[in-house]
């Protein structure tokens, strides 16, 4: 595609539930990030998926928080059992990885998760 | 500790105006330094970036951005400011060897016309 995509754009759910967002990175970027952005805050690192590397996990906040990437492409990022403090905008990067030189990461318009 | 200050979290300049950013860091390796901008309702796009060389880059929008190994800052400036520059600005900083870039919290800039 044209850009990395995330959906949906927006989603609200009842404490407790379980939510599970998407991206899709740019084709051909064997990297891919996810953030979250807390209204007033920077961007918090998540997870980074590299290839067929084992991601790293060292930015998830607690194991309600999980995310796969199947086929080296689409990544879906899960919060279980959700608390009000997981609302935020969550945004995917993904660039084009591993390389001589660093490589732009392109972001997604984020899906903005309100959680009731 | 690794970390990225923006001192201001808050900037208004007239349209026309020059404008300076102020981005310092923290780093332990040879950092890579970069400016995103997020306009409303639009995700973080790439101003410019920083890896080596010319200590003056420049990026797109007319901005651009010097850094400075001994101040460990990189500063992001735009001579004239224009309206659609009004939008929030983050640096981060990386290295080759780390992908996970480290956040600054972000300057939201206004612009009066």
């Amino acid at each position: 595609g044209a850009g990395v995509s995330q959906s949906p754009s927006n989603k609200v759910t009842e404490k407790g539930k379980d939510v599970e967002l998407r991206c899709d990175p740019i084709s051909g970027h064997t990297a891919l990030y996810w953030y979250r952005q807390s209204l007033g805050q920077g961007l918090e690192f998540l997870i980074y998926f590299q290839g067929n590397s084992a991601p790293d996990k060292s930015g998830l906040p607690s194991d309600r928080f999980s995310a796969e990437r199947t086929g080296g492409s689409v990544s879906t990022l899960t919060i279980q059992r959700t608390q009000q403090e997981d609302s935020a905008v969550y945004l995917c990067a993904s660039s084009r990885g591993e390389g001589s030189s660093y490589n732009e990461q392109f972001f997604g318009p984020g899906t903005r998760l309100t959680v009731l | 500790a690794q970390s990225v200050t923006q001192p201001d979290i808050h900037i208004t300049v007239s349209e026309g105006a020059s404008l300076e950013l102020r981005c310092n860091y923290s780093y332990g390796a040879t950092p890579y330094l970069f400016w995103y901008v997020q306009s409303p309702g639009q995700g973080l796009q790439l101003l410019l970036k920083y890896f080596s060389g010319d200590t003056l880059v420049q990026g797109i929008k007319g901005f651009e951005a010097e850094f400075k190994r001994s101040q460990s800052s990189f500063n992001l400036r735009k001579p004239s400011v224009h309206w659609s520059d009004a939008a929030e600005y983050f640096c981060a900083v990386g290295s080759y060897n780390n992908r996970k870039l480290i956040w600054g919290l972000g300057t939201s800039l206004a612009v009066n016309p």
